[in-house]
């Protein structure tokens, strides 16, 4: 692995089901992010982390929820999908004492 | 609500002419950053301003800062077809560093 890894790469997901996506990564950044991108929003901040064991509420974080168990890998989990929450997640991560962030590739989401 | 707004939306233009790219924010900043996300990927880290900072270069690139103005503009000298992408400019959400709180983007088309 190097930098920030996110699965799956793209899901089709029936609306009601629980949705866990994934980013895991190898910097040993301590502050990690999920945004969602929309055509014509840009990208909104859910949910961050500034290091293990806590995390924060962003611009749009009903609906979702995460968790920091370590440093590596802070999931995303949608508790029951609506189409609204159909969206393309980028993770990021910042290293400590930087300012600039890095991004995965991103997970392409579709709820039906 | 969204910081950072970009300006124009959408910009094309012929391969070796300048892009100027423009941002406006609405309260103090710490720094403005400038993001780049080929189509398809997660948002790469183009450069960083400060808020003492007036202009900055890196390679073809150009920043300005104006925060009296509350404004930042990206330039791409002498563009090539790799360029295009979007273009995003990021400000701190609070305070602090982090989060960042990213505009809407401009799509740059450079046409060869």
């Amino acid at each position: 692995i190097a930098g920030i890894t996110q699965a799956p790469t793209s899901q089709i997901l029936a609306a009601g089901r629980r949705m866990t996506l994934r980013c895991t990564q190898d910097m040993r950044h301590n502050a990690m992010y999920w945004y969602r991108q929309d055509l014509g929003l840009g990208l909104r901040l859910i949910h961050y982390s500034n290091t293990a064991g806590t995390t924060g509420k962003g611009e749009v974080p009903d609906g979702y929820s995460v968790s920091r168990a370590n440093t590596d890998d802070f999931p995303l989990t949608l508790a029951s999908a609506v189409p609204s929450q159909t969206s393309v997640y980028f993770c990021a991560s910042i290293r400590t004492g930087h300012i600039e962030q890095y991004f995965g590739p991103g997970t392409r989401l579709t709820v039906t | 609500s969204q910081q950072g707004e970009e300006d124009p939306q959408a910009l094309s233009i012929q391969e070796g002419e300048n892009a100027t790219m423009n941002c406006s924010y609405k309260t103090s900043i710490n720094n403005l950053q400038w993001y780049r996300q080929n189509s398809g990927r997660g948002l790469v880290h183009l450069i960083l301003i400060r808020s003492n900072e007036r202009e900055k270069h890196s390679g073809r690139l150009r920043v300005t800062l104006d925060t009296s103005k509350k404004s930042s503009s990206l330039l791409i000298t002498a563009s090539r077809a790799a360029d295009t992408a979007s273009y995003f400019c990021a400000t701190p959400r609070n305070s602090g560093n982090t989060p960042l709180v990213f505009g809407k983007g401009t799509r740059l088309s450079v046409i060869a």
